[in-house]
């Protein structure tokens, strides 16, 4: 099993551009995550979903989209970027049997310049 | 939505215990308490879970009193290696929480 995996791991967008990034999980899992964590800061949640086609808010959503049109891929889009969405994401994903484990991706490395 | 309370910071050195508190004043009935570890540029992994009493694995200890207001985790004997920011998280996604992390506690060890 993969886990979590997340593309890209860097990436440096212009003010104004989009992006897509993706994050894919091959555990089945019905949850699933991002957060954004700001140099030397905690993890602020920005939308999460609960299963295929549901999908809620979380604290930061302002800027950013989201789509979950299968159980595996949960991508999060950017549109029209600004430098306060420099940041570090992590997508994660829950499996609501196995509740002892939030299994987190490697991150992308996201500057808006 | 329960919120966590934590030290922003906490030093030690090689060999000792460490004991970390997270005050989750609004806790649920329903809710665990998960504590996950964080190193630089990388996601935060799973430590320990529990609901009360006492958790104990190989890597740490999870204390819960009877009013689960509260919730110490407990690093025997940490090594350099354990410098890391350390979270608590109260919830389930069942009960509809939207797990949110607090603001961590950076443990830093030294020799």
């Amino acid at each position: 099993n993969a886990g979590v995996t997340q593309t890209p791991k860097f990436h440096i967008l212009k003010i104004g551009q989009s992006m897509t990034l993706q994050c894919t999980q091959d555990m089945n899992h019905n949850y699933m995550y991002w957060y954004r964590q700001d140099p030397g800061m905690g993890l602020k949640l920005i939308y999460y979903s609960v299963g295929a086609g549901i999908t809620d808010k979380g604290e930061v959503p302002n800027g950013y989209n989201v789509s979950r049109s299968t159980t595996e891929d949960f991508p999060l889009r950017l549109e029209l970027a600004a430098p306060s969405q420099t940041s570090v994401y992590f997508c994660a994903s829950w499996d609501r049997g196995r509740r002892e484990k939030l299994f987190f991706g490697s991150g992308t490395q996201l500057s808006v310049l | 939505l329960a919120k966590t309370t934590q030290p922003v910071s906490m030093d030690s050195y090689e060999g000792q215990e460490v004991n970390i508190t997270c005050s989750h004043n609004n806790i649920a009935t329903n809710d665990y308490i998960t504590w996950y570890q964080q190193f630089p540029s990388q996601g935060p992994r799973f430590i320990i879970q529990g609901y009360k009493t006492k958790v104990t694995n190989e890597v740490a200890s999870l204390f819960i009193p009877a009013d689960r207001k509260s919730s110490t985790l407990s690093l025997p004997r940490v090594s350099l290696s354990d410098t890391a920011v350390y979270y608590c998280l109260v919830g389930e996604p069942g009960g509809g929480n939207k797990l949110t992390f607090g603001t961590g506690t950076q443990l830093k060890v030294e020799l």
